[in-house]
Formats: C-alpha cells, sequence, structure tokens
C-alpha cells in the first residue's frame, strides 16, 4: 500500500511552545489530508480535513488558532500546535487520501506529543 | 453522516476463525465500508473496503448484506499478532459525495494462546 510519514514520531516539549508535525505522502498525490488526536484507549477524533491550497476545515470543538494546519503542497501537510499545553499532550495522527475511484486513506505512523 | 456501531470487545483462540460486526444504519447510497486495524501508538493500518456482498484479499473477508446496513469483517484462523483494534469506516468514495473519515469506538479483539 502507500505510504505516509509522519515526523518527528516523539517530541517533548515546555508549556508554552508550539510544535510542528509534519505529515508527508510519499509515494502518491493526496487529494485530502486529515489529522487525528488519540488519547490512550480512545478512538481517533478527527480534527480537521485539509485540501491543497485551502483553508483546512476544522471539526466543532478544535480551535483553528492553536491547531494550525497548512497543506502546502498535495504531499506535504503540517499541524502546529501553538503555545501548547500539558492537556494537548496526546498521539497525533495524520492520513492521505489518494485520489482515484476509490480515494484509499492511508494513515501516518502517528506523532506522540508530551508537554512539560 | 454514517454512524457505526461495534461490539467493544472479543476474545478469540489462535486457530480460530473470528467475526467482528459493525452496524452503519445510516449508510448512504454512495458510501464504501472500510477496515482498518490498529495496533498501540501506531496508525491505523488498511484491512478491506467492499460496496456490497463480499470481497476478499489475503488477510480478510467482508460480507456485506443486500440492504449494507452492517458489514462483517472475518479474519480466518487468527495469531496473537492479530490482537488489536479493529475500527469500521463508512463514507464516500473519491467520485462522489463527501467525505468525513470518522471513527467510532473499534473493536478491542485479543487472541489467547
Amino acid at each position: 500500500g502507500a505510504v505516509v510519514s509522519q515526523h518527528p514520531s516523539r517530541v517533548i516539549c515546555k508549556s508554552g511552545t508550539s510544535v510542528k508535525i509534519e505529515c508527508r505522502s510519499l509515494d502518491f498525490q493526496a487529494t485530502t489530508m486529515f489529522w487525528y488526536r488519540q488519547f490512550p484507549k480512545q478512538s481517533l477524533m478527527l480534527m480537521a480535513t485539509s485540501n491543497e491550497g485551502s483553508k483546512a476545515t476544522y471539526e466543532q470543538g478544535v480551535e483553528k488558532d492553536k491547531f494550525l494546519i497548512n497543506h502546502a503542497s498535495l504531499t506535504l501537510s503540517t499541524l502546529t500546535v501553538t503555545s501548547a499545553h500539558p492537556e494537548d499532550s496526546s498521539f497525533y495522527i495524520c492520513s492521505a487520501r489518494a485520489a482515484g475511484p476509490l480515494g484509499e486513506q492511508f494513515f501516518g505512523p502517528g506523532t506522540r506529543l508530551t508537554v512539560l | 453522516l454514517a454512524k457505526t456501531t461495534q461490539p467493544i470487545s472479543m476474545d478469540s483462540y489462535e486457530g480460530q476463525e473470528v467475526n467482528i460486526t459493525c452496524s452503519h444504519n445510516n449508510i448512504a447510497t454512495n458510501d464504501y465500508i472500510t477496515w482498518y486495524q490498529q495496533f498501540p501508538s501506531q496508525g491505523p493500518r488498511f484491512i478491506i473496503q467492499g460496496y456490497k456482498t463480499k470481497v476478499t484479499n489475503e488477510v480478510a473477508s467482508l460480507f456485506i448484506p443486500a440492504d449494507r446496513k452492517s458489514s462483517t469483517l472475518s479474519l480466518p484462523r487468527v495469531s496473537l499478532s492479530d490482537t488489536a483494534v479493529y475500527y469500521c469506516l463508512v463514507g464516500a468514495a473519491a467520485s462522489g459525495g463527501s467525505y468525513i473519515p470518522t471513527f467510532g469506538r473499534g473493536t478491542s479483539l485479543i487472541v489467547h494462546p
């Protein structure tokens, strides 16, 4: 299957700092990318949907000014957690949707964010 | 927006066949059904996708009745490494309809020796 990478795989930061997470589709062009957050023993929660060259669509309850999403190309989307706080500590997962009739969705390996 | 319901957990033993059913009563005409597997601290991994009847690949089969209000993921002869959380998603294919891939609670499968 297609490969989606995320960088970094884990990050520890101090409260108040900003953290950027990259999501890349390595061998295909993604029409749409999605960002999820997952807390321990819970399901994935969709945060936002982004399409290349346009503003992201955020799910209800997700602060767009805190979770900045940039989708600069068909293979790269970034999520920046601004002024991170301990409650933002979570597992962040991106996925990329391939073009084509079935539009398969492929997931990255996730980024573990710990805010001290 | 199709909502999915799955059993929270299931237990099985090595070598047995496991069937996990997902209910999606509000599935739309152009929605596909996709199943994912997730191990702890990893992203979900695609297992299988289908629209109706039966789909089979090298790891699983997917059974979808005519009314498409449910689907069953069948894992033949499970092993310990199949212990994971399994999610079903419903959503429109790229060719039509909006697609908001929302995960339900998933089914935690534990395979015992």
